[in-house]
């Protein structure tokens, strides 16, 4: 069953705790890409992979962090200096067409929830 | 920079209605663009999309967008709507060469009442 699984489902942290989100996908997808969703704001991208140790940040990077030592794998990582982290994270990952991008297939997300 | 706006954020119709959902983008060059939906406890997924050729564009469940390069829009339209489409609906677009940078919508929630 090809897919992209995100877990925990929902996460809650302390604030001033640091937490990893996992990104799993069996799709053999090149790309992988991190999104926070916050009611009436749309997704926005958090950060980008297009190959194996490499990434790139997106538009609102800053307390956050990733890794893609994988092709499956693209865990975040947010940390303490994430002054709003309650949100809806969504993975998303996508294959690579010609250099460019194609369509990118979403995960079912984790709440993160900061007490 | 690139910004997507979609003018509707929430929308209410009866079934059979008709549906236009409108979005429109800021990007001078060549662009894809996206419609996704997510409907209540799913994974977000794609309706349809746009990359060249004929600009109207035909998805999943009787959608279809057209894309208007000179007023910059890609909207959603479905001639008549069912209950099962209430669903949040997002507009999406990529600069071609800017890769990995989907931006999107703000996102329209729709409600259909039976």
């Amino acid at each position: 069953d090809g897919g992209i699984t995100q877990s925990p489902k929902y996460l809650f942290r302390k604030e001033g705790q640091n937490v990893t989100l996992s990104c799993e996908q069996n799709l053999n997808h090149d790309a992988m890409y991190w999104y926070r969703q916050d009611p009436g704001q749309g997704l926005r991208l958090i950060y980008y992979s297009q190959i194996v140790n490499d990434f790139q940040k997106g538009d609102i990077a800053e307390g956050y962090s990733v890794s893609r030592e994988k092709k499956e794998s693209f865990p975040l990582t947010v940390t303490s200096a994430q002054k709003n982290p309650t949100a809806f994270y969504l993975c998303a990952s996508s294959p690579t067409r010609g250099g460019g991008i194609d369509t990118q297939y979403f995960g079912p997300g984790t709440r993160l929830t900061v007490l | 920079a690139q910004s997507v706006s979609q003018h509707n954020h929430h929308v209410i119709l009866s079934e059979a209605a008709s549906l236009e959902l409108g979005c429109n983008y800021s990007y001078g060059g060549t662009v894809n663009l996206f419609w996704y939906v997510q409907y209540p406890g799913q994974h977000l997924q794609l309706l349809l999309k746009y990359f060249s050729g004929d600009p109207l564009v035909k998805g999943i469940k009787g959608f279809e967008a057209e894309f208007i390069k000179s007023k910059f829009s890609f909207n959603l339209r479905k001639p008549s709507v069912q209950w099962s489409d209430t669903a949040e609906y997002f507009c999406a677009v990529n600069a071609q060469g800017n890769t990995g940078k989907l931006i999107f919508g703000q996102g329209t929630t729709l409600q259909v009442k039976p």
